[in-house]
Protein backbone atom coordinates (compact mmCIF):
# COMPACT_ATOMS: atom_id res chain seq x y z
CA UNK A 1 0.00 0.00 0.00
CA UNK A 2 0.74 3.97 -1.10
CA UNK A 3 2.57 5.29 2.32
CA UNK A 4 1.44 9.16 2.78
CA UNK A 5 4.57 11.04 4.77
CA UNK A 6 3.46 14.85 6.38
CA UNK A 7 6.35 17.47 7.53
CA UNK A 8 6.60 19.00 9.93
CA UNK A 9 4.52 16.92 12.77
CA UNK A 10 3.53 20.45 13.98
CA UNK A 11 4.52 24.17 13.87
CA UNK A 12 4.43 27.23 15.45
CA UNK A 13 3.58 30.50 13.53
CA UNK A 14 2.33 34.53 14.41
CA UNK A 15 -0.63 35.74 12.48
CA UNK A 16 -0.44 36.75 9.27
CA UNK A 17 2.77 34.10 8.57
CA UNK A 18 2.76 32.23 5.54
CA UNK A 19 2.39 28.24 6.87
CA UNK A 20 3.31 25.44 4.35
CA UNK A 21 2.59 21.45 5.20
CA UNK A 22 4.34 19.01 2.68
CA UNK A 23 3.12 15.43 2.08
CA UNK A 24 5.12 12.96 0.43
CA UNK A 25 3.35 9.68 -1.31
CA UNK A 26 5.85 6.95 -1.42
CA UNK A 27 4.41 5.79 -5.00
CA UNK A 28 2.88 8.45 -7.68
CA UNK A 29 -1.33 9.38 -7.08
CA UNK A 30 -1.21 11.87 -9.90
CA UNK A 31 -3.47 14.56 -8.20
CA UNK A 32 -5.63 12.36 -6.03
CA UNK A 33 -4.75 13.99 -2.80
CA UNK A 34 -6.78 15.95 -0.53
CA UNK A 35 -6.56 17.84 2.54
CA UNK A 36 -8.45 17.81 5.55
CA UNK A 37 -8.49 20.40 8.86
CA UNK A 38 -9.46 19.28 12.26
CA UNK A 39 -9.73 21.79 14.52
CA UNK A 40 -9.56 20.67 18.62
CA UNK A 41 -12.14 19.08 19.69
CA UNK A 42 -13.71 19.26 16.13
CA UNK A 43 -14.73 16.57 13.31
CA UNK A 44 -12.32 16.32 10.48
CA UNK A 45 -13.36 19.01 7.48
CA UNK A 46 -12.32 18.20 3.96
CA UNK A 47 -10.59 21.45 2.80
CA UNK A 48 -8.90 20.72 -0.36
CA UNK A 49 -9.38 17.87 -3.63
CA UNK A 50 -7.96 17.14 -6.69
CA UNK A 51 -4.23 18.47 -5.06
CA UNK A 52 -5.73 22.22 -5.45
CA UNK A 53 -9.39 22.62 -5.80
CA UNK A 54 -11.06 24.13 -2.84
CA UNK A 55 -13.89 22.72 -1.25
CA UNK A 56 -16.77 25.34 -0.80
CA UNK A 57 -16.58 28.02 1.79
CA UNK A 58 -12.92 27.49 2.27
CA UNK A 59 -11.15 30.70 2.58
CA UNK A 60 -8.62 31.80 -0.22
CA UNK A 61 -5.80 32.19 2.46
CA UNK A 62 -5.71 27.82 1.82
CA UNK A 63 -3.85 26.40 -1.03
CA UNK A 64 -2.31 23.40 -2.57
CA UNK A 65 -0.09 22.24 -5.11
CA UNK A 66 1.81 19.19 -6.47
CA UNK A 67 0.97 16.02 -8.38
CA UNK A 68 2.48 12.87 -8.33
CA UNK A 69 4.23 12.29 -5.19
CA UNK A 70 5.04 15.47 -3.68
CA UNK A 71 1.96 18.25 -2.51
CA UNK A 72 1.63 21.64 -0.20
CA UNK A 73 -0.48 22.88 1.70
CA UNK A 74 -0.20 26.92 2.03
CA UNK A 75 -1.94 29.24 4.35
CA UNK A 76 -0.71 32.46 2.75
CA UNK A 77 -1.92 34.33 5.95
CA UNK A 78 -2.41 32.63 9.05
CA UNK A 79 -5.02 33.43 10.99
CA UNK A 80 -5.96 32.21 14.72
CA UNK A 81 -9.00 29.88 13.70
CA UNK A 82 -6.86 28.07 11.54
CA UNK A 83 -5.28 25.83 14.58
CA UNK A 84 -5.99 23.04 14.22
CA UNK A 85 -4.39 19.81 13.07
CA UNK A 86 -3.81 19.08 9.01
CA UNK A 87 -4.30 15.60 7.52
CA UNK A 88 -3.27 14.62 3.68
CA UNK A 89 -4.81 11.41 1.88
CA UNK A 90 -4.71 9.67 -1.39
CA UNK A 91 -7.56 8.70 -2.72
CA UNK A 92 -6.34 7.21 -6.14
CA UNK A 93 -7.23 3.97 -5.01
CA UNK A 94 -7.96 1.88 -2.16
CA UNK A 95 -6.91 1.90 0.97
CA UNK A 96 -7.69 5.87 1.21
CA UNK A 97 -4.57 6.58 3.26
CA UNK A 98 -3.71 9.28 5.55
CA UNK A 99 -0.47 11.62 6.67
CA UNK A 100 0.14 11.22 10.19
CA UNK A 101 -1.11 14.93 10.46
CA UNK A 102 0.35 18.50 11.09
CA UNK A 103 -0.27 20.25 14.22
CA UNK A 104 -0.38 24.11 13.36
CA UNK A 105 -0.22 25.90 16.86
CA UNK A 106 -0.03 30.33 17.09
CA UNK A 107 3.08 31.92 18.44
CA UNK B 1 -29.45 19.51 6.47
CA UNK B 2 -27.01 16.68 5.98
CA UNK B 3 -26.59 14.85 9.07
CA UNK B 4 -25.01 11.59 10.47
CA UNK B 5 -25.02 10.37 13.43
CA UNK B 6 -23.24 7.43 15.22
CA UNK B 7 -24.35 5.01 18.02
CA UNK B 8 -23.10 1.47 19.42
CA UNK B 9 -20.12 2.34 21.30
CA UNK B 10 -18.99 1.94 24.60
CA UNK B 11 -17.06 0.22 27.16
CA UNK B 12 -16.52 -3.76 25.20
CA UNK B 13 -14.51 -6.28 26.66
CA UNK B 14 -11.08 -7.62 24.21
CA UNK B 15 -12.84 -10.13 22.29
CA UNK B 16 -16.06 -9.79 22.29
CA UNK B 17 -17.92 -7.86 19.48
CA UNK B 18 -20.45 -4.68 19.00
CA UNK B 19 -21.94 -3.26 16.01
CA UNK B 20 -22.14 0.69 15.52
CA UNK B 21 -24.67 2.41 13.58
CA UNK B 22 -24.49 5.73 11.19
CA UNK B 23 -27.75 7.29 11.22
CA UNK B 24 -27.99 9.40 7.35
CA UNK B 25 -30.64 11.89 6.98
CA UNK B 26 -30.68 15.75 4.96
CA UNK B 27 -29.29 13.58 1.51
CA UNK B 28 -30.24 10.65 -0.66
CA UNK B 29 -27.85 8.32 1.37
CA UNK B 30 -28.40 5.45 -1.22
CA UNK B 31 -26.33 8.09 -3.65
CA UNK B 32 -23.11 7.79 -1.86
CA UNK B 33 -20.34 6.16 -0.59
CA UNK B 34 -19.90 5.76 2.88
CA UNK B 35 -16.97 5.67 5.27
CA UNK B 36 -15.64 4.20 8.85
CA UNK B 37 -12.77 6.15 10.35
CA UNK B 38 -11.65 6.47 13.59
CA UNK B 39 -9.41 8.06 15.99
CA UNK B 40 -7.45 6.67 18.92
CA UNK B 41 -7.41 8.91 22.10
CA UNK B 42 -4.56 11.43 21.10
CA UNK B 43 -3.84 10.22 17.86
CA UNK B 44 -3.92 10.61 14.28
CA UNK B 45 -7.00 10.24 12.00
CA UNK B 46 -6.68 6.03 10.55
CA UNK B 47 -9.30 5.15 7.86
CA UNK B 48 -11.40 1.78 8.31
CA UNK B 49 -13.45 1.03 5.74
CA UNK B 50 -15.16 2.10 2.51
CA UNK B 51 -18.55 0.37 0.96
CA UNK B 52 -20.18 1.71 -2.43
CA UNK B 53 -23.28 3.36 -2.75
CA UNK B 54 -25.10 0.00 -3.53
CA UNK B 55 -23.36 -2.15 -1.08
CA UNK B 56 -21.77 -4.12 -4.01
CA UNK B 57 -17.48 -2.95 -3.12
CA UNK B 58 -16.50 -2.19 0.31
CA UNK B 59 -12.78 -2.09 1.15
CA UNK B 60 -11.29 -2.60 4.50
CA UNK B 61 -7.95 -0.76 6.13
CA UNK B 62 -5.32 -4.06 6.65
CA UNK B 63 -5.58 -3.09 10.62
CA UNK B 64 -9.18 -4.37 10.52
CA UNK B 65 -9.18 -6.73 7.56
CA UNK B 66 -11.16 -10.09 8.86
CA UNK B 67 -12.46 -8.57 11.87
CA UNK B 68 -14.67 -5.72 10.77
CA UNK B 69 -17.52 -5.77 8.51
CA UNK B 70 -19.26 -2.78 7.01
CA UNK B 71 -22.48 -2.96 5.77
CA UNK B 72 -25.56 -0.75 4.92
CA UNK B 73 -29.58 -0.77 4.64
CA UNK B 74 -30.33 1.84 1.96
CA UNK B 75 -34.12 1.37 2.93
CA UNK B 76 -33.37 2.32 6.45
CA UNK B 77 -30.31 5.11 5.92
CA UNK B 78 -28.57 3.40 7.97
CA UNK B 79 -24.48 2.39 7.92
CA UNK B 80 -23.54 -0.50 10.07
CA UNK B 81 -19.77 -1.87 11.14
CA UNK B 82 -19.45 -4.92 12.91
CA UNK B 83 -16.45 -5.30 15.09
CA UNK B 84 -15.55 -8.75 16.17
CA UNK B 85 -12.71 -10.07 18.44
CA UNK B 86 -11.93 -6.08 19.68
CA UNK B 87 -8.85 -5.48 20.74
CA UNK B 88 -6.75 -2.73 23.46
CA UNK B 89 -5.61 -0.71 19.96
CA UNK B 90 -9.53 -0.60 18.80
CA UNK B 91 -9.97 1.94 21.11
CA UNK B 92 -11.16 4.74 19.41
CA UNK B 93 -14.12 7.78 18.66
CA UNK B 94 -15.38 6.00 15.63
CA UNK B 95 -16.66 7.98 12.60
CA UNK B 96 -18.74 8.06 9.95
CA UNK B 97 -18.48 9.94 6.86
CA UNK B 98 -20.27 10.11 3.49
CA UNK B 99 -18.53 10.36 0.23
CA UNK B 100 -18.16 13.27 -1.60
CA UNK B 101 -20.55 14.04 -4.40
CA UNK B 102 -19.86 11.96 -7.73
CA UNK B 103 -19.26 14.94 -10.29
CA UNK B 104 -15.81 14.98 -8.08
CA UNK B 105 -13.60 12.48 -9.91
CA UNK B 106 -12.71 10.20 -7.14
CA UNK B 107 -15.35 10.87 -4.81
CA UNK B 108 -16.08 7.68 -3.31
CA UNK B 109 -13.05 7.33 -1.40
CA UNK B 110 -13.34 10.90 -0.20
CA UNK B 111 -14.49 11.46 2.77
CA UNK B 112 -17.10 14.74 2.39
CA UNK B 113 -19.20 14.76 5.11
CA UNK B 114 -18.47 13.55 9.07
CA UNK B 115 -20.49 12.41 11.89
CA UNK B 116 -19.78 13.85 15.35
CA UNK B 117 -18.20 10.12 16.32
CA UNK B 118 -18.88 7.11 19.17
CA UNK B 119 -16.34 6.54 22.03
CA UNK B 120 -15.16 2.48 21.56
CA UNK B 121 -13.13 1.53 24.64
CA UNK B 122 -11.97 -1.76 24.87
CA UNK B 123 -11.20 -2.92 29.04
CA UNK B 124 -11.01 -6.20 30.70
Amino acid sequence: DIQMTQSPSSLSASVGDRVTITCRASQGITNSLAWYQQKPGKVPKLLIFAGSTLQSGVPSRFSGSGSGTDFTLTISSLQPEDVATYYCQKYNSAPPTFGQGTKVEMK
Amino acid sequence: QEQLVESGGGVVQPGRSLRLSCAASGFTFSDYGMHWARQAPGKGLEWVAVIWYDGRTKYYADSVKGRFTISRDNAKNTLYLYVNSVRAEDTAVYFCARSAPSVVVGATLLLDGWGQGTLVTVSS
